[in-house]
């Protein structure tokens, strides 16, 4: 069974560019997660999207946009890129309803390292 | 909203020691979820453990066993029989059903764990 498997896994951006990354979930996993990690703030939690729709969103600036597409793999875009957004970006699935309603259990890709320079 | 404080930044042990890593956290829910991950050097986020708030009795998975004080607001994580492979950066995470996402988590900042031969 495929894991989560987030794209590219490098890339390299300079300031004030965009940058869309990729995320495939576990299959039938239908929520998506996407989590930004650095050396400071550690793991913080960007957006989660259940069924094409935004259920959550942490607190990011508008530059940070998801979306999810019908058959679950969701997409992340960072606009205008500051050199703050250098970071590994994680995307999570889970699967509803597993084990016990609402028991979250998040499965990880191995990220995406985004330098912005 | 909810913190999570992991006191211990870096910890070591020796292999087939027994470990104990801390976490304390903060809400005023009475229902939710915590977790371990472990992320290895390089390597992706795992799950390591998982405790439902609502069961009084510990979990535990093979080396891996958890102290969970509700009381309290604690939930540490013991590692028996360290193996080498142990070494990885350990995040205690809380998650709850609440904010309309069962799939949002609050992670600490982490606890680097070396097991040393």
């Amino acid at each position: 069974k495929a894991g989560v498997t987030q794209t590219p896994r490098y890339l390299i951006k300079t300031r004030g560019q965009q940058v869309t990354l990729s995320c495939s979930p576990i299959s039938g996993h239908r929520s998506v997660s996407w989590y930004q990690q650095t050396p400071g703030q550690g793991l913080q939690f960007l957006f989660e999207y259940f069924s094409e729709t935004q259920r959550n969103k942490g607190n990011f600036p508008g530059r940070f946009s998801g979306r999810q597409f019908s058959n679950s793999r969701s997409e992340m875009n960072v606009s205008t890129l500051e050199l703050g957004d250098s970071a590994l970006y994680l995307c999570a699935s889970s699967l509803v309803g597993q084990s016990h309603s609402g028991a979250n259990v998040l499965t990880f890709g191995a990220g995406s390292r985004l330098t912005v320079l | 909203a909810q913190t999570v404080t992991q006191s211990q930044p870096e910890m070591s042990v020796q292999e087939a020691e027994t470990v104990t890593l801390s976490c304390t956290y903060d809400t005023s829910e009475n229902n939710y979820y915590l977790f371990w991950y472990k992320q290895p050097p390089s390597r992706q986020m795992i799950l390591v453990i998982r405790q439902e708030a609502y069961k009084q009795q510990n979990a535990t998975e093979n080396r891996f066993s958890v102290n969970f004080q509700k009381a309290a607001k604690s939930f540490s994580l013991k590692i028996s029989d360290s193996q080498l492979g142990d070494t990885a950066m350990y995040f205690c995470a809380f998650g709850s059903n609440s904010g309309g996402s069962n799939y949002k988590l609050t992670f600490g900042k982490g606890t680097l764990l070396t097991v040393n031969p």
